[in-house]
């Protein structure tokens, strides 16, 4: 069946460090996510992609970054990791570039920062 | 700019009743989804129902329905004959010109025995 995946599904690092959290999908979406989700603010949007060399920013993208050199993935890197940055991260795709589609969500993955 | 309300932090219910969960938006689109997502105790993200804005018909999908009334920019959800698994927190989001989703902030229903 296919498939959303997060790596790791816990994480933690210490300040100051780089790190990347991977999504993997195995639907062929076009559209990936990257969302974070905090108590108190529902998810928030960090970057998205739209396709293959696509990357746009988010509502929270600052401190992150993202690449998308094929369909399946969308890896999400924290170029150096700050307490703030604490938090549980979704990876999410969708078909196509249509106002409707459902996004399909990752597991999550919980990054603490010390 | 785009967002999403949802007034009610926490709620409870009894099993076997109907409980609402209300949200409101805003946007200046004219083309937009809602939708309605449940994120149980084991985090994973579920759709439970969307409805179209230019469908005035209110989208239902088993025990679970909405009442979206445009004008009022506004988009509840019904659950009836609440069960013990519907415990979760269940988040509002509109879908737009971006693709990308805008969500509220949750509400977090517990169904009692």
């Amino acid at each position: 069946d296919a498939e959303i995946t997060q790596s790791p599904r816990h994480k933690i690092t210490e300040t100051g460090r780089q790190v990347t959290l991977a999504c993997h999908q195995t639907w062929n979406h076009n559209n990936m996510f990257w969302y974070r989700q905090d108590l108190g603010h529902g998810l928030r949007l960090i970057h998205y992609s739209y396709g293959v060399q696509d990357t746009n920013k988010g509502e929270v993208s600052d401190g992150y970054s993202v690449s998308r050199s094929n369909t399946e993935d969308l890896p999400l890197t924290l170029e150096s990791a700050a307490s703030s940055q604490t938090s549980v991260y979704f990876c999410a795709s969708s078909p196509g570039l249509a106002v409707n589609n459902e996004q399909f969500f990752g597991p999550g993955t919980r990054l603490t920062v010390l | 700019a785009q967002t999403v309300t949802q007034s009610q932090p926490e709620m409870s219910v009894q099993e076997a009743e109907t409980v609402t969960l209300s949200c409101t938006y805003d946007t200046s689109e004219n083309n937009y989804y809602l939708f309605w997502y449940k994120q149980p105790p084991s985090r994973q993200m579920i759709l439970v129902i969307r409805q179209e804005a230019y469908k005035q018909q209110n989208a239902t999908e088993n025990r679970f329905s909405v009442n979206f009334q445009k004008a009022a920019k506004s988009f509840s959800l019904k659950i009836s004959d609440s069960q013990l698994g519907d415990t979760a927190m269940y988040f509002c989001a509109l879908s737009s010109s971006g693709y990308a989703l805008n969500f509220g902030k949750g509400t977090s229903l517990l169904v009692t025995p």
